[in-house]
């Protein structure tokens, strides 16, 4: 599975769009882009996931570049309780192996 | 449908004990993972099942692990002979394999603490 790179953390202010980044260069063409996040002591939330298209539904918005070697999730308005870990994952449908690796994260906090 | 639960939600234990924690996914759901996530960490993967049958597991998985879903239905993790350094949150997940992407349902997650 491709491997991705996020930043450690962000911050951003309550209101404002948050863009959160995310390498895959060595992706191949038949991995999806997952993100899920992680607010304290819960388990993970499924956010959204694309293939090659952009994607958007009630939560944020999934923009994966041309060459499929980076994406950004997009949280229009963040609020205070958007604040969390947040995973972008690659990972190949149809596998054996569903065994969706997470790595750190990028910690996002909302400021008022 | 209530998504994934997790039972118990928190165990304190002494080093040398077993304990075992239950998950019920969604209903209609024939995967389940296990996951074990420390502070400050990714969860990491433990095990999954395709029904009843345990199809995968990680190295993180020692002998003193044993994972179980019997009717591929709810599953059961128990640990044996716990030890200190088994202190995590354990996290359990359920998807539906079908067409196209594999979507996990995480439930809240059972946190061990081990004396």
């Amino acid at each position: 599975d491709a491997k991705t790179t996020q930043p450690p953390s962000m911050d951003c202010a309550e209101g404002r769009a948050a863009n959160l980044p995310c390498n895959h260069s060595t992706i191949s063409g038949n991995e999806y882009v997952y993100w899920y996040r992680q607010i304290h002591s819960q388990g993970p939330q499924y956010i959204i996931h694309g293939l090659k298209n952009n994607e958007t539904n009630e939560m944020a918005s999934l923009i994966i570049t041309e060459d499929r070697k980076s994406s950004t999730l997009i949280l229009p308005h963040a609020t205070l309780r958007d604040t969390a870990v947040y995973y972008c994952i690659v990972r190949v449908a149809f596998s054996n192996g569903q065994n969706f690796v997470f790595g750190p994260g990028t910690r996002l906090s909302v400021l008022p | 449908d209530t998504g994934v639960s997790q039972n118990p939600r928190h165990k304190i234990t002494k080093r040398g004990q077993n304990v075992t924690f239950r998950c019920d996914p969604i209903s209609e759901h024939n995967r389940l993972y296990w996951y074990r996530q420390t502070l400050g960490q990714g969860p990491e993967f433990l095990t999954y099942f395709q029904n009843e049958a345990q199809l995968e597991k990680s190295r993180l998985l020692s002998d003193r692990f044993s994972a179980e879903r019997p009717k591929g239905s709810f599953s059961t993790l128990e640990i044996q002979r716990t030890e200190q350094g088994d202190s995590a949150m354990y996290l359990c997940a359920s998807s539906f394999a079908g067409a196209g992407a594999n979507v996990l349902t995480f439930g809240a997650g059972s946190r061990l603490t081990v004396l």
